[in-house]
């Protein structure tokens, strides 16, 4: 099956800092890429969906000025967190589409301190 | 705005017992998919369902889609300690559009 990688694994960061996740779709090119963010035990809540070459499409109550979200090419999606807080602490989560199936990366484990 | 909803949360079972998960639209579905996530891992991928009364069996795996393609689920027959995770179910439109993810229920099988 298609492979998407994302960059790094875990991350800790001071508050105030910003922290970019990279995510690679490896083995086909992903128009469409989704980010997502898992709060422990819960389910997976869509952020934006990224599509290559034009402005990411964030989702209600997702900060566009926090979450930038930057589609570069077929195959590369990176999401910064900038100014981070202790609430963004989260595991964070892309996935690339091809056709109706969603490959997901393996996920950032995010903690601000 | 649509919803998928999932139920039961938690389930704990007995080796060897069965298991079934249920999900349920507010709107009609083009597809849904479902998706295991181990404790620790990120989702992947099941099956995804996209015909009216579908049923599919992944060995001990069975999926089925409503007639309404608004609900779903999922058995699994004689459960094993490998079975353990949480197991979501999302509901797609067009291809390429976000899924749409219930909040998942967790299998916890004890031998």
């Amino acid at each position: 099956g298609a492979v998407v990688s994302q960059h790094p694994s875990r991350v800790i960061c001071k508050s105030g800092t910003s922290v970019k996740i990279e995510c690679r779709s490896l083995d086909f090119q992903a128009t469409t890429m989704f980010w997502y963010r898992q709060f422990p035990k819960k389910s997976l809540m869509l952020m934006a969906t990224s599509n290559e070459g034009s402005k990411a499409t964030y989702e209600q109550g997702v900060e566009k000025d926090k979450f930038l979200i930057n589609h570069a090419s077929l195959t590369l999606s990176t999401l910064t967190v900038t100014s981070a807080h202790p609430e963004d602490s989260s595991f964070y989560i892309c996935s690339a589409s091809q056709g109706y199936e969603q490959y997901f990366g393996p996920g950032t484990r995010l903690t601000v301190t | 705005g649509q919803q998928v909803m999932q139920i039961p949360q938690y389930q704990h079972v007995q080796e060897g017992e069965d298991f079934t998960t249920y999900c349920n639209s507010s709107t009609t579905l083009s597809n849904i998919q479902w998706y295991k996530q181990r404790p620790g891992g990120h989702p992947v991928f099941l099956i995804q369902l996209v015909k009216s009364g579908e049923v599919k069996k992944q060995k001990r795996l069975t999926f089925q889609f409503g007639e309404a393609k608004k609900n779903s689920s999922l058995h699994i027959t004689a459960t094993q300690t490998t079975d353990v995770g949480t197991y979501f179910c999302a509901g797609g439109n067009q291809a390429g559009t976000a899924l749409i993810f219930g909040k998942g229920t967790t299998l916890s099988v004890s031998s």
